[in-house]
């Protein structure tokens, strides 16, 4: 199985200020067809997790853009750009390249 | 928009079969754009991919469950199942049902989650 690894763990941030969350797969999650299938998903108290970004850097639906992803191959990024209160939760990252799907053990996103 | 939501017993005897249901609205579980997927989350740990089923009825599952589950389509009722086998206390957990979408393989949508105890 490919182990997604999520650095840090914990993140305590400032209201405005930026964040970041590393994602780093044991092994290249380039598909044969070419596409990498790293999504980030966003997991408030108590909540369902929630699509943010797919396909490392593609924002889904009513996201605020003030969240992006990047990176290649085995090393992944999330950032926020000034984060709100509302963006406080676990955020996991999850590789579909290949079976089985696999998941970043979450990074907890508080205010300080 | 699409919703999804679980049904089941939430308590189950060890050595039992786990049953859920996943109710889908909003689209219709006979799309050929995605696959339809069981997620399950033991309290405080992570997400654990169980499988998913495509409406051909073709099935992918987690090697570490694969003998113990059964992921089923119902068209009529647009509706789907997972079925556990031999259950532990490790299979508790809160369990979601959601969508995958075909091309990018996102999980785009997910239900509230059921929460299903393991216990005599």
């Amino acid at each position: 199985d490919i182990v997604m690894t999520q650095t840090p763990l914990s993140s305590p941030v400032t209201l405005g200020q930026p964040a970041s969350i590393s994602c780093r797969s044991s092994q290249s999650l380039v598909h044969s067809d070419g596409n990498t299938y790293l999504s980030w998903l966003q997991q408030r108290p108590g909540q369902p997790p929630r699509l943010l970004i797919y396909k490392i850097s593609n924002r889904f639906s009513g996201v605020p853009d003030r969240f992006s992803g990047s990176g290649a191959g085995t090393d992944f990024t999330l950032k926020i750009s000034r984060v709100e209160a509302e963006d406080v939760g676990v955020y996991h990252c999850m590789q579909a390249t290949q079976f089985p799907y696999t998941f970043g053990q979450g990074t907890k996103l508080e205010i300080k | 928009q699409v919703q999804l939501q679980e049904s089941g017993p939430g308590l189950v005897k060890p050595s039992q079969t786990l049953s859920l249901t996943c109710a889908v609205s909003g689209g219709s579980i006979s799309s050929g754009s995605y696959f339809w997927s069981w997620i399950r989350q033991p309290a405080g740990k992570g997400l654990e991919w169980i499988g998913r089923i495509y409406i051909s009825g073709s099935t992918d599952y987690n090697p570490s469950l694969k003998s113990r589950v059964t992921i089923s389509l119902d068209t009529s009722k647009n509706q789907f199942s997972l079925k556990l086998s031999s259950v532990t206390a490790a299979d508790t957990a809160v369990y979601y049902c959601a969508r995958t979408h075909l091309g990018a393989l996102e999980i785009d949508y997910w239900g509230q989650g059921t929460l299903v105890t393991v216990s005599s």
